[in-house]
């Protein structure tokens, strides 16, 4: 069946670090895949997607590439701020058109 | 359009009362999806309809819960009889077609739900 995999956290970091959260995902079909951030007391919000392979998504300094032959959707940023911190989840959504996430990430980043 | 309306925002009930959560997607969505959010279990979709109609709700846990979506503007999630652990924050969100593409879930604030 369709899944995603994520980096289990939380992963801390100090303020201007590199951020890396690994997505992995098993998919029939084409999938669009997607990164949303919830910050606290509130819902997810859409971070950036990617429809095709080899389509980067990017908003806000983030950034993850769609690679097929690697079944993955890492998402990057180069330096990371306080506000940052959130729980991040990796998802897709297939010809059925439900979404499927995964697990989520919790960054904490420390000034 | 305001997004995706979820009523009420909190909700503290007694063991056994009957809860009923509301949710408005955004307008012109055909996809409405009702999940539960806790520390344990994560992201969870409870059930999804398309045009109003149930397509999936392998993931309502138990016949306590119910879902309806009489018109495309409006769906409710009822819990009846309520339990503690059913405490959990309940999102509701819709998606829809753009560029021959489905977007995004679009997702609201939440309804944080207390059982006691």
């Amino acid at each position: 069946g369709n899944s995603v995999t994520q980096m289990e956290g939380p992963v801390t970091l100090s303020e201007e670090a590199f951020l890396t959260i690994n997505c992995t995902y098993t998919a029939t079909g084409y999938p669009s895949l997607f990164w949303y951030v919830q910050y606290p007391g509130e819902g997810l919000q859409l971070l950036l997607k990617a429809t095709k392979a080899d389509d980067k998504g990017s908003n806000k300094g983030f950034e993850a590439t769609y690679r097929k032959e690697t079944t993955s959707f890492h998402l990057e940023k180069g330096s990371v701020q306080v506000s940052d911190s959130a729980v991040y989840f990796c998802a897709l959504v297939t010809g059925g058109f439900k979404t499927i996430f995964g697990a989520g990430t919790r960054l904490f980043v420390k000034a | 359009d305001a997004g995706v309306i979820q009523s009420p925002r909190h909700e503290v009930t007694e063991m056994g009362q009957e809860v009923t959560l509301r949710c408005k997607p955004i307008s012109g969505h055909d996809y409405l999806f009702w999940y539960r959010q806790t520390m344990m279990r994560g992201l969870e979709l409870l059930i999804y309809f398309n045009n109003n109609v149930p397509i999936d709700d392998s993931g309502m846990p138990e016949d306590r819960f119910s879902a309806k979506m009489p018109n495309a503007s409006f769906s409710t999630l009822k819990i009846q009889p309520s339990e503690p652990r059913d405490s959990a924050v309940y999102f509701c969100a819709s998606s829809s077609w753009r560029q021959g593409a489905r977007t995004e879930a679009f997702f609201g604030q939440g309804t944080r739900l207390t059982v006691v």
